[in-house]
């Protein structure tokens, strides 16, 4: 099974910081690697697909890099709103399964 | 707008069997090249998916799962299932419906809290 190892596990940050996140999978994935925000009491929502691609009507400060088993996710300037706890998500196809990472709790300095 | 709901009974005793609903609405269960996923998160925990279904009926799951899951599809209700069977206190759960291409999840319900409990 491929394992997704995340961190940090939390991070307090300014508004208007700079915020990464990595995600580091045991084995090559390609680019099969998702980015999602879950604030308190509501589901995930996907903000980065395969890697790099912005989902339709996200914030273009919401950016996501890397390819292989080391990926990045990043807000280019912290808002108020963005306080939330964001998870990457691969995909392996033999079999196919969904591994999540652990998490990233970020919070408002 | 494709959206999920989730549903089923809040309170399941230990060893039974945990059965819940996804309805979908803005859109058919069958059209399209979409998976249908159910995936669940412990209280202050991380997510878990537990396993997918095709409009086929062709199924995927979670293997620490596997031998306990079944998911199933009812084209005619546009609506799926999922049973999770001889649950314990480890079940406990907010279980969410999904869906979206091969990938990821694009649409999730709001979730459900399933409490295993006597």
């Amino acid at each position: 099974d491929i394992q997704m190892t995340q961190s940090p596990s939390s991070l307090s940050a300014s508004v208007g910081d700079r915020v990464t996140i990595t995600c580091q999978a045991s084995q090559d994935i390609s680019n099969y690697l998702n980015w999602y925000q879950q604030k308190p009491g509501k589901a995930p929502k996907l903000l980065i697909y395969d890697a790099s691609n912005l989902e339709t009507g996200v914030p273009s400060r919401f950016s996501g890099s890397g390819s292989g088993t080391d990926f990045t996710f990043t807000i280019s300037s912290l808002q108020p709103e963005d306080i939330a706890t964001y998870y990457c998500q691969q995909y392996d196809n033999l079999p196919p399964q969904y591994t999540f990472g652990q998490g990233t709790k970020l919070e408002i300095k | 707008q494709v959206q999920l709901q989730e549903s089923g009974p809040g309170l399941v005793k230990p060893s039974q069997t945990l059965s819940l609903t996804c309805t979908v609405s803005g859109g058919s269960i069958s059209s399209g090249s979409y998976y249908w996923s159910w995936i669940r998160q412990p209280a202050g925990k991380g997510l878990e998916w537990i396993g997918r279904i095709y409009t086929s009926g062709s199924t995927n799951y979670n293997p620490s799962l596997k031998s306990r899951v079944t998911i199933s599809v009812d084209t005619s209700k546009n609506q799926f299932s999922l049973k999770l069977s001889s649950v314990t206190a480890a079940d406990t759960a907010v279980y969410y419906c999904a869906s979206g291409l091969d990938g990821g999840f694009d649409y999730w319900g709001q979730g459900t809290l399933v409490t295993v409990s006597s």
